[in-house]
């Protein structure tokens, strides 16, 4: 079973555009996490946000955190081509060391 | 290159036969993950290691899956008796555990299609 549920499940922008991507979950979390994949490749590490974090950046990288929400957001400013993929968030923190992943969203950046 | 590799990148196998899954992690890594992912889903979590310790399963191994990790260090997945809905990408990753919930690294994966 999937924790998280990313919204929306397609975006499509043009280039130089923002794109933003949320995420909701469960149950409580010591940390949430975003990955990147490509088509039919695996997945990449973008950027992690622990529980009692509400921001982080990392470059073109925005991420939001609302634990009492159980929400978070995705935020790629500026987009590029290059960043046609799909997007997952994925939670940890319940007694084991998994990572539970949502079901992604697909973001199409037109040239 | 020092990534996780997974071995074979692609197996088409008929319906009723075995495949097996190699997967070597980054070498210092001590956890490694197995997940499974249909098309259009996100990865659904198989099992994990510590070290050759299996520490979690999930429900969705059923008893034709099975994982090892001897000696701490490659995994192996093996499908008996494969079924069309055995058909998916198996994605491993690994982790450094003095980071208790650190980044996973992810190999390309081993598409798996059962005909």
């Amino acid at each position: 079973s999937q924790q998280g549920e990313e919204d929306p499940q397609a975006l499509s922008i043009q280039e130089g555009e923002n794109a933003t991507m949320n995420c909701s979950y469960k149950t409580s979390i010591n940390n949430l996490q975003w990955y990147r994949q490509n088509s039919g490749r695996g997945l990449v590490h973008l950027i992690l946000i622990r529980s009692n974090e509400r921001e982080k950046h990392s470059g073109r990288l925005r991420v939001t955190l609302d634990t009492s929400k159980k929400s978070s957001s995705l935020l790629i400013t500026a987009s590029r081509a290059a960043d046609t993929a799909s997007y997952f968030c994925a939670t940890g923190g319940d007694s084991s060391y998994k990572l539970i992943f949502g079901s992604g969203t697909r973001l199409l950046v037109r040239p | 290159d020092t990534g996780v590799s997974q071995d074979p990148r692609h197996k088409i196998t008929k319906r009723g036969q075995n495949v097996t899954f190699r997967c070597d992690p980054i070498s210092e890594h001590n956890r490694l993950y197995w997940y499974r992912q249909t098309l259009g889903q996100g990865p659904e979590f198989l099992t994990y290691f510590q070290n050759e310790a299996q520490l979690e399963k999930s429900r969705l191994l059923s008893d034709r899956f099975s994982a090892e990790r001897p000696k701490g260090s490659f995994s192996t997945l093996e499908i008996q008796r494969t079924e069309q809905g055995d058909s998916a990408m198996y994605l491993c990753a690994s982790s450094f555990s003095t980071a208790p919930y650190g980044e996973l690294f992810f190999g390309e994966g081993s598409r798996l299609t059962v005909l």
